[in-house]
């Protein structure tokens, strides 16, 4: 079975651009979550979306935004970047919702902002 | 907001000797997971071990091993027989078992093994 594929994996864009993110789970996985890991602050969770709904969110402005397809794919948007924003953007997938589903990371999109 | 603390930004340990690492959280929630996930250099983050924080016995997967104080709000990782490949980042993750799914991260322990 693939894994978590995320594209692209590496990203440069300048102050003020936008810029959208792919994920495309694991095959039969319905549960989309993404993450922002900086070597300031670690993981943070950004959002997680399930039967293409967004069923949590983190504490993060409303530039940051997404969605999920009807076969699971989730793109995530990153609108008037900063440079606040270079980081590895991961997503993980899992079969279900539930607080004890393992979830299966990405190998994460590295942006980075000029 | 739950927080989770990992005070060892780095630990380094000889290779077939044991390691543990180190995890304090902080909730007033009484249904939650724990977990330790690996991240190898440039790799993909892997789950190690998981523990439901209404089971008293420690969970154990192969050489890892964790110790979970419920009361103390501890969950240290233990590595035994540690390899070359045991080498990564490893975090430290709350999850509740009630208020949505999103993970709490801690902000990871750099573990080197020494040949």
């Amino acid at each position: 079975k693939a894994g978590v594929t995320q594209t692209p994996r590496y990203l440069i864009k300048t102050r003020g651009q936008q810029v959208t993110l792919s994920c495309s789970p694991i095959s039969g996985h319905r549960s989309v979550s993404w993450y922002q890991q900086t070597p300031g602050q670690g993981l943070q969770f950004l959002f997680e979306y399930f039967s293409e709904t967004q069923r949590n969110k983190g504490n993060f402005p409303g530039r940051f935004s997404g969605r999920q397809f009807s076969n699971s794919r989730s793109e995530m948007n990153v609108s008037t970047l900063e440079l606040g924003d270079s980081a590895l953007y991961l997503c993980a997938s899992s079969f279900r919702q539930g607080a004890y589903n393992e979830q299966f990371f990405g190998p994460g999109t590295r942006l980075t902002v000029l | 907001a739950q927080t989770v603390t990992q005070s060892q930004p780095e630990m380094s340990v000889q290779e077939a000797e044991t390691v543990t690492l180190s995890c304090t959280y902080d909730t007033s929630e009484s249904d939650y997971y724990l977990f330790w996930y690996k991240q190898p250099p440039s790799r993909q983050m892997i789950l190690v071990i998981r523990q439901e924080a209404y089971k008293q016995q420690n969970a154990t997967e192969n050489r890892f091993s964790v110790n979970f104080q419920k009361a103390a709000k501890s969950f240290s990782l233990k590595i035994s027989d540690s390899q070359l490949g045991d080498a990564a980042m490893y975090f430290c993750a709350y999850r509740s078992a009630n208020t949505g799914n999103q993970f709490y991260f801690g902000t990871g322990t750099s573990l080197t093994v020494i040949p």
